[in-house]
């Protein structure tokens, strides 16, 4: 089983900075199986991007996603209020199964 | 637009059943895989298994031993039985839409708390 590992645990920055989350993955992955999610608390996740580096319907533009083989990183170009959440990436696997990092919390600093 | 609605008791005795069902409204439950996902407290998500609307099902392995989802056409739900529960299932379990296409997972529903405790 591949295992998605995120770092930082929490990322502190202020509205207006430049956010870079990192999704390792302990044996390559599929570019094209390869997704982020935001969520808030109270509320379901949300999906950002797919396929690493495809923003999904209605994603502003300052979400950005890149990367492949093991090293995927999501970046939010300049951090807005709405944007301090948790997320994850999350990958669906040769043995047809999906697996979620464990999250990175984008707080306002 | 399609929208998912997770149902079920909210507590649920240690070692009984836990059983959610998810209904699809806005759109048609077929064509497209259907994913149960859970969230313990202040944790990260855990996919607990999908069906597709033909009745195909992958399990986490994980929990394939004590879980079964299975499919209603005819109403336009899915659902999700969890066996022996324990404390450590305690969990919002969250129904989603697969989308293939873009290999995620692009619709949730809300959530739904399941304590369990005596």
């Amino acid at each position: 089983e591949i295992v998605l590992t995120q770092s930082p645990g929490t990322l502190s920055l202020s509205p207006g900075e430049r956010a870079t989350l990192s999704c390792r993955a302990s044996q390559n992955v599929s570019s094209s199986y390869l997704a982020w999610y935001q969520q808030k608390p109270g509320q379901a996740p949300r999906l950002l991007i797919y396929g690493a580096s495809n923003r999904a319907t209605g994603i502003p533009d300052r979400f950005s996603g890149s990367g492949s083989g093991t090293d995927f990183t999501l970046s939010i170009s300049r951090l807005e209020p709405e944007d301090f959440a948790v997320y994850y990436c999350q990958q669906y696997g040769s043995s047809l199964t999906w697996t979620f990092g464990q999250g990175t919390k984008v707080e306002i600093k | 637009q399609v929208q998912l609605q997770e149902s079920g008791p909210g507590l649920v005795k240690p070692s009984e059943t836990l059983s959610l069902t998810c209904t699809v409204s806005g759109g048609s439950i077929s064509s497209y895989y259907w994913s149960w996902i859970r969230q313990s407290p202040g944790k990260g998500l855990e996919w607990i298994g999908y069906i597709y609307y033909s009745g195909n099902t992958k399990y986490n392995p994980s929990l394939k031993s004590r879980v079964t989802i299975s499919v209603d056409t005819s109403k336009n739900q899915f659902s999700l039985k969890l066996s022996s529960v324990t404390a450590a299932d305690t969990a919002v379990y969250y129904c989603a839409r697969e989308n293939r296409f873009f290999v995620a997972f692009d619709i949730w529903g809300q959530g739904t708390l399941v304590t369990v405790s005596s």
